[in-house]
């Protein structure tokens, strides 16, 4: 067990559609990172929060936002779905946002229809 | 931007054999940090090890070791004593120990059976 919390663990809505991804990071842990793995693309960078402020920011599509919370809890938002995006998406969490390893959630499974 | 490159998509080991993963990158930066991570069918990403650019010496877990050859841009895992538990997608991951930006580079993975 990582620590780190995702809900819901599989998700199926429809093109067009809103859905809202959930992360809790490990215990003291301040940094949180998303990531999209898809099985044509392997693992992408999605974004990077530290202490509630984007830190850093990868292959994330307009359609997407994230945000941290006060709470230090995470989430990412993905809007207009496409077919395309049906995929694995991980939250990982660090205690800063150095080289300290990353503990990764078991990842919500987005299924678009 | 820097690239991780894991040139074997799968590769296979006998049980209690050794097995090498290998892993190249392309960065110009002097100062980062490797890792390798392990993704079993339960899916969960595990970090295997992890070794800073700066230092020389390889790191190692107990069955697990890498090769660091920083001039060649290699990264390679060997898992010695192969077991069935071993079975999943290996991935090595990239990370800059400068700036702002922290972000984590991965390579495409390699599937690792592991034959009893």
């Amino acid at each position: 067990d990582s620590g780190v919390t995702q809900t819901p663990k599989h998700l199926i809505t429809a093109t067009g559609q809103r859905v809202t991804l959930r992360c809790s990071p490990r215990s003291g842990d301040l940094s949180v990172y998303w990531y999209q793995q898809s099985l044509d693309q392997g693992l992408q960078f999605l974004i990077q929060y530290y202490n509630g402020e984007e830190r850093a920011k990868g292959n994330i599509l307009e359609r997407f936002s994230a945000q941290q919370f006060p709470d230090l809890h995470s989430e990412l938002n993905l809007s207009s779905l496409e077919l395309g995006d049906s995929a694995l998406y991980f939250c990982a969490s660090s205690v800063l946002p150095g080289g300290q390893p990353q503990h990764f959630g078991d990842g919500t499974r987005l299924s678009i229809l | 931007a820097q690239t991780v490159t894991q040139s074997q998509p799968e590769m296979s080991v006998q049980e209690a054999e050794t097995v090498t993963l290998s892993c190249t990158y392309d960065t110009s930066e002097s100062d980062y940090y490797l890792f390798w991570y392990k993704q079993p069918p339960s899916r969960q990403m595990i970090l295997v090890i992890r070794q800073e650019a700066y230092k020389q010496q390889n790191a190692t877990e107990n069955r697990f070791s890498v090769n660091f050859q920083k001039a060649a841009k290699s990264f390679s895992l060997k898992i010695s004593d192969s077991q069935l538990g071993d079975a999943a997608m290996y991935f090595c991951a990239y990370r800059s120990a400068i700036g702002a930006g922290n972000q984590f580079y991965f390579g495409t993975g390699t599937s690792l059976t592991v034959i009893p």
